[in-house]
């Protein structure tokens, strides 16, 4: 049983479209990660959040805890963002329970 | 500041031998992580140390040990690799300034691939 469930596992887009990736999670939390890892493997957090929405540039995250869903959207998708991007929940302990991760290549 | 450095970056051991593998932070973080990536998996926990003189089990820490050395540095040991300890290992760091449901902000290194043949 996968507490942090993420879709699609895979993604590809044409630059310039916009994108979602999805994350429900089944744990009690206040808020809700998003990482992402370079294609080189450096991994970097983006958002922590924990209603609403927060937007970084072109990358928006939204959620509703209430649901327990969380979307990361990226407008005018570019090559740079191909990625894989993670959601994680947070437990006790500062610890997570991560997802494993949606791969996203944005093509030329 | 250079974050979390890691090292080696890269490893091929051969089944039985040892390694360590050395993390340090320049961020006066308290809590430190040891994690390892495979395929298809997400993230897994292998050992935490959420302050300088503690040191905790995680998800996975069969054939690990590890080291707080202070506060600044966190390494972890393979005493015995096994095919099976291939992987991506991360360390990383927070603040623990609280604890909560909220969780904090982990700041990763750049990681060591690990090849056990």
């Amino acid at each position: 049983k996968n507490e942090v469930e993420q879709s699609p596992q895979n993604l590809t887009a044409q630059e310039g479209e916009f994108i979602t990736i999805n994350c429900s999670y089944s744990v009690g939390i206040s808020a809700l990660h998003w990482l992402q890892q370079h294609p080189g493997g450096g991994i970097v957090s983006l958002f922590m959040l924990s209603s609403g929405k927060k937007k970084h540039g072109r990358l928006i995250a939204t959620i509703n805890i209430q649901e327990k869903h969380s979307s990361l959207h990226i407008t005018a998708s570019h090559p740079r963002d191909s990625a894989v991007y993670i959601c994680a929940a947070p437990k006790t302990g500062n610890q997570f329970y991560f997802g494993t991760g949606t791969s996203l290549t944005v093509i030329p | 500041n250079a974050g979390v450095t890691q090292t080696p970056k890269f490893q091929v051991l051969k089944t039985g031998q040892s390694m360590t593998l050395q993390c340090a932070q320049d961020m006066n973080h308290n809590s430190m992580y040891w994690y390892r990536q495979d395929p298809g998996m997400g993230l897994r926990l292998i050992y935490y140390s959420a302050s300088e003189g503690t040191t905790d089990k995680g998800e996975v820490p069969n054939g690990y040990n590890v080291s707080r050395l202070n506060k600044r540095e966190f390494s972890l040991r393979l005493e015995s690799a096994a095919p099976s300890q291939t992987s991506v290992y991360f360390c990383a760091s927070s603040e623990r300034r609280r604890s909560g449901r909220a969780g904090e902000t982990q700041y990763f290194g750049p990681g060591t691939r690990l090849l056990v043949l």
